[in-house]
């Protein structure tokens, strides 16, 4: 079965700082990469995806994420971090083999000093 | 207006009573799911559905039902609310189609079960 882990709970970065967010997962041979992003009280959005090619992607408010098969991880990345950015981030992968149904890691926290 | 819209969105009912929750999209997908937010746990799959004529249990779906009434809609329903059923509650839908099946969000509804 598909899981996801993301070892981080809670993460505090300083304004203006880089961060990373790790995302490690198990899958079958052909993972769809997912980061979403929720702000409190707010739904989820969606940052990036990964299906197939470039194993860098580019998503939405400036964020990246780099897919290492090798590794099976999926870290998203932001080279400085806003106070706008704090938020729980939640990875998520799917698989052809599983129905494309998603599973979810339990997410991460991230708190932002000025 | 938000493609994927969730009613009520906060509701607090006691233990015993059937409550129901429903979603309605605009965005003609024909999948569309039921997930449940706990701190912690990240979102686990309650029940989705690939089509009117498909529903599906996920990973959580005891003492859960659910309805597709429509391509449009799809509802769930607590047959006998109990506290460890408060959570927030997302529909989804998503569109095999559009690469990797992203999954769109509502905006989640809040129930405190007392």
């Amino acid at each position: 079965a598909q899981s996801v882990t993301q070892p981080d709970i809670h993460i505090t970065v300083s304004e203006g700082a880089s961060l990373e967010l790790r995302c490690n997962y198990s899958y079958g041979a052909t993972p769809y990469l997912f980061w979403y992003v929720q702000s409190p009280g707010q739904g989820l959005q969606l940052l990036l995806k990964y299906f197939s090619g470039d194993t860098l992607v580019q998503g939405i408010k400036g964020f990246e994420a780099e897919f290492k098969r090798s590794q099976s991880s999926f870290n998203l990345r932001k080279p400085s971090v806003h106070w706008s950015d704090a938020a729980e981030y939640f990875c998520a992968v799917g698989a052809v083999e599983y129905g494309n149904k998603l599973v979810f890691g339990a997410g991460t926290i991230l708190r932002v000093k000025s | 207006d938000a493609d994927v819209t969730q009613t009520p969105r906060n509701r607090i009912t006691k233990t015993g009573k059937r409550i129901m929750l429903e979603c309605s999209q605009t965005k003609g997908h024909d999948r569309m799911y039921w997930y449940r937010q706990d701190p912690g746990l990240g979102l686990r799959l309650i029940y989705y559905s690939f089509d009117v004529k498909d529903i599906n249990k996920g990973e959580i779906s005891d003492g859960y039902s659910v309805s597709r009434q429509a391509q449009a809609k799809f509802s769930l329903s607590l047959e006998s609310a109990i506290p460890n059923q408060t959570a927030l509650y997302f529909c989804a839908t998503s569109d095999p189609g559009s690469s990797g099946n992203t999954i769109y969000f509502g905006e989640g509804s809040w129930l405190t079960v007392v």
